[in-house]
């Protein structure tokens, strides 16, 4: 167990369905980041949230969006799917407030849209 | 532009002999920090190596080791003595921008197309 979690495990929806992916950071860790894996784009970057506000985009779809409550958990939603949302979307966080590096990846979400 | 290229799709090793996977970024940051995650089959990103450009000496972490050459924007992986349970994917990865307190937008890292390594018996 990394100390990060990430739930659901797996989630299948079909076509223009929303879902919402869930991450519990490590204990003390303020920082979140969203990856997404897939075959075609390979793992990128979609958003960062540090103690609860918004720090850095990448390419994330107008249709995805995302937050950090107030305890620190950061949830994922992903609107109007597509096929082409099929992927496994990992969450990290970092410890950022001692300088440390260590990103700590949950086991990600695999999402299968059908 | 690629900021993380790894050239090396696939590679082969057989069971105890070492083995090289390659990385090159480019970056004109001077300050930042390359990494390198495993992902066996059941899809989570372990951790291996981390080696800032400020660092002085090449990191090692037991079996794992980075050859970390700066000018020619190189950070590559070497696992000696491989074992059975290294084959997976390997990625190398890419921080810009100086670590430290004050939650930094610079923390994302950025991701190679990461390379299959098969251990042989």
């Amino acid at each position: 167990d990394s100390g990060v979690t990430q739930t659901p495990k797996h989630l299948i929806t079909a076509t223009g369905q929303r879902v919402t992916l869930r991450c519990s950071p490590r204990s003390g860790d303020l920082s979140v980041y969203w990856y997404q894996q897939s075959l075609d784009q390979g793992l990128q970057f979609l958003i960062q949230y540090y103690n609860g506000e918004e720090r850095a985009k990448g390419n994330i779809l107008e249709r995805f969006s995302a937050q950090q409550f107030p305890d620190l958990h950061s949830e994922l939603n992903l609107s109007s799917l597509e096929l082409g949302d099929s992927a496994l979307y990992f969450c990290a966080s970092r410890d950022q407030s001692g300088g440390g590096d260590g990103y700590t990846f949950g086991s990600g979400t695999r999402l299968t849209v059908v | 532009a690629q900021k993380i290229t790894q050239t090396q799709p696939g590679m082969f090793v057989q069971e105890k002999e070492a083995v090289t996977l390659d990385c090159t970024y480019d970056t004109s940051d001077p300050s930042y920090g390359l990494f390198w995650y495993k992902q066996p089959s059941s899809g989570e990103m372990i951790f291996l190596i981390y080696q800032g450009s400020y660092d002085q000496q090449n990191a090692t972490e037991g079996r794992y080791s980075l050859n970390f050459q700066k000018a020619r924007k190189s950070a590559n992986l070497v696992i000696s003595a491989s074992q059975l349970g290294d084959s997976a994917m390997y990625f190398c990865a890419m921080r810009e921008g100086r670590s430290g307190a004050g939650g930094t937008s610079y923390g994302k890292l950025t991701f190679g197309q990461g390379t299959i390594l098969t251990v042989h018996p």
